[in-house]
């Protein structure tokens, strides 16, 4: 069936590491995907996307890539920033109406 | 930017009684509009897809006459959770695919 998940529930980092988010899907026919941010109580915020048709995006210090031999997204952070703490989520475009479905996010953690 | 204004950002609200959320986009038409529900340390889970003028597309397992969904004009779907039960408590969000995908701040269902 559709779904997107994750391999890690909760990630912790030193400030100014680099962060590595990874997310793997079980759908192949899946052509669009986003990551978000989260805050405690707010909505998700939009980071970066990417269409199947690319293996890789960058943005201002974050990179998406995507492998779709082996169904895996990742998000990379440079130089991570206490700012950058919060839950991120990969999600998935799927079916009619185009509904976005989500995995089940990672809790960055960044330690100074 | 685009924006969905989402209300109330919080309710408290009677075992029995019903809750109304709306949401709406300020500066684009919205002809289709998402609405999830997200439990503590859990991720986005898609309830409904709502569409203008016609009656709305609900996911598997999510009842459609305890969440009633209204979708009457280009700019304002609403979300209705009926004879609220303290189970129902979560996190409510709204979406709509602009820029590409937009979310509401968010509603915080407390019901007691």
């Amino acid at each position: 069936g559709e779904s997107v998940g994750l391999h890690l529930p909760t990630l912790s980092v030193q400030e100014g590491d680099n962060s590595i988010i990874n997310c793997a899907y079980s759908n192949s026919a899946s052509d669009y995907f986003i990551w978000y941010k989260q805050e405690s109580g707010k909505g998700p915020q939009f980071i970066i996307d990417i269409r199947s048709n690319m293996d890789k995006r960058q943005g201002q210090r974050v990179t998406v890539l995507l492998n779709k031999t082996v169904k895996h997204l990742s998000l990379q952070i440079a130089a991570t920033q206490p700012g950058d703490s919060a839950v991120y989520f990969c999600a998935r475009r799927a079916g009619g109406y185009n509904k976005l479905i989500f995995g089940a996010g990672t809790r960055l953690a960044v330690h100074p | 930017g685009a924006v969905v204004s989402q209300h109330p950002s919080w309710v408290i609200c009677k075992s029995g009684t019903s809750v109304k959320i709306e949401c709406r986009s300020l500066d684009f038409q919205a002809t289709t509009m998402f609405w999830y529900r997200q439990f503590p340390k859990q991720s986005l889970m898609l309830m409904a897809t709502s569409n203008e003028g016609s009656k709305a597309t609900y996911e598997q397992g999510v009842e459609k006459d305890k969440f009633l969904i209204n979708h009457a004009s280009l700019t304002l779907s609403t979300l209705t959770v009926t004879s609220a039960h303290p189970e129902d408590s979560s996190f409510y969000i709204c979406s709509a695919q602009e820029g590409p995908y937009t979310f509401g701040s968010g509603t915080r269902l407390t019901v007691v």
